[in-house]
């Protein structure tokens, strides 16, 4: 099945540090999602993405469809220990149809670690 | 007013019992979906209703059954547990065209 390959594994940075994390596809996608777990909570949607090359921010966050339309990249910047937690991408592929249309495929998280 | 919610958030039962997790949304969706998270954090989606009809229904062993009384509703009833159904166990919704899927807050399932 569709696999996204999502790096680094795990961060561990100083607050005040820019972050940068990416997810990789073997084939096309047309929807990037990325979502932030905390320890004990379930995912909540962070950025969606829909076009190629598209660029979106969320306050310190800034996240970027890749013009391949096969990665998808999110940036934090000045970072703060509250952005601790495990962040996921996910997607949904260009020929997803039928009754996988409302599948997403997870990349298998970047463990954030933030030092005060 | 929370968009996605489990019960309970915590289960600890024995292997071989029958054990059910319910999950409600007020987001107003049709689409609900179960989850499972393994000790390495991976995201597997396991099943997926649309307005009350079954849509996706990944391989999952058959003891695993759904049920959605409504589309605010999407339950998950587990036969004979095994210790490899421990497991983080999340509820979503969305709504059916959209990929913007709503996560609960999980339920810890611990199999002894």
């Amino acid at each position: 099945g569709q696999q996204l390959n999502q790096s680094p594994q795990s961060m561990f940075i100083q607050e005040g540090e820019d972050v940068s994390m990416n997810c990789t596809s073997s084939s096309i996608f047309n929807t990037w999602l990325w979502y932030k777990q905390d320890p004990g909570e379930g995912p909540v949607l962070l950025i969606a993405l829909y076009k190629a090359g598209e660029l979106t921010s969320n306050g310190r966050l800034t996240a970027q469809f890749g013009i391949t339309r096969k990665d998808s990249f999110l940036n934090i910047s000045a970072s703060i220990p509250s952005d601790v937690g495990i962040y996921f991408c996910a997607g949904r592929p260009a020929n997803a149809g039928g009754t996988s249309y409302g599948k997403l495929t997870f990349g298998q998280g970047t463990i954030l670690t933030v030092h005060p | 007013d929370t968009a996605v919610s489990q019960t309970p958030k915590y289960l600890v039962t024995q292997m071989g019992n029958d054990k059910s997790i319910k999950c409600e949304q007020n987001l107003g969706h049709d689409t609900m979906y179960w989850y499972k998270q393994d000790s390495k954090k991976f995201l597997k989606i396991m099943f997926s209703y649309n307005n009350k009809e079954l849509i996706i229904n990944e391989t999952v062993p058959n003891r695993f059954s759904p049920k959605s009384p409504d589309k605010a509703h999407l339950n998950l009833h587990i036969n004979s547990l095994e210790l490899g159904d421990s497991a983080v166990y999340f509820c979503a919704s969305s709504q059916e065209s959209r990929v913007l899927q709503f996560f609960g807050p999980g339920t810890r399932l611990t199999v002894l």
